[in-house]
């Protein structure tokens, strides 16, 4: 399975937009690249995926490189309740998910 | 409410114990999934069914686990023999027919103390 690289932690002030970065150098065509986030004491939940587009929903941005080794999850206006660990998943007609260690996010008021 | 729901929340027993938890996955999600997930990690996948039938098996599933998926609905993790490693939380997660990459809804999970 192809493996994603992220910093273990950011910081960003309430209502500032944040940039979560990973890195998946080696990718192959057909992997989906998928975020979740967990919350404290939650589950993780679903944020947004994509192939080779960037894309948008209610709650984030996904921006991904044009050789795709990288792709960006862009919250526009951090909350206090944003503050979770973010995980960069890549997928293919695999229904297993393959968690590393995310980048933990940290929202000050 | 109608998502994954994880019975118990909580569950401390002795090592050498049997325990077994259940997971409710949502209505008509045929996709059902284990994870586990020790503290400072990211959850790791046990095993997957779909409907009644169990398709995949991680190696961390140890032949002390059991799950099973009897009607395709709920679902049953048993560790028997309970060792101080089973510590963990143990999340399930379910998603609808179609395509193998939809979204996976996660409950809110079994903690699991074994001392």
């Amino acid at each position: 399975d192809a493996k994603t690289t992220q910093p273990n932690s950011m910081e960003s002030n309430e209502e500032e937009p944040v940039h979560l970065p990973c890195n998946h150098s080696t990718i192959s065509g057909t992997d989906y690249i998928h975020w979740y986030r967990q919350l404290p004491s939650q589950g993780p939940e679903y944020v947004i995926h994509g192939l080779t587009s960037n894309v948008n929903n209610r709650m984030a941005s996904l921006a991904i490189a044009e050789d795709r080794k990288s792709s960006t999850l862009i919250l526009h206006r951090a909350t206090l309740r944003d503050a979770a660990v973010y995980y960069c998943i890549l997928r293919w007609d695999t229904d297993k998910l393959i968690f590393g260690t995310g980048t933990r996010l940290q929202v000050f008021p | 409410d109608t998502g994954v729901s994880q019975d118990p929340r909580h569950k401390i027993t002795k090592r050498g114990q049997n325990v077994t938890f259940r997971c409710d996955p949502i209505s008509e999600h045929n996709r059902l999934y284990w994870y586990r997930q020790t503290l400072g990690q990211g959850p790791e996948f046990l095993t997957y069914f779909q409907n009644e039938a169990q398709l995949e098996k991680s190696r961390l599933l140890s032949d002390r686990f059991s799950a099973e998926r009897p009607k395709g609905s709920f679902s049953t993790l048993e560790i028997q023999r309970t060792e101080q490693g089973d510590s963990a939380m143990y999340l399930c997660a379910s998603s609808p027919p179609g395509l193998a990459g939809n979204e996976q809804f996660f409950g809110p999970g079994t903690r699991l103390t074994v001392l």
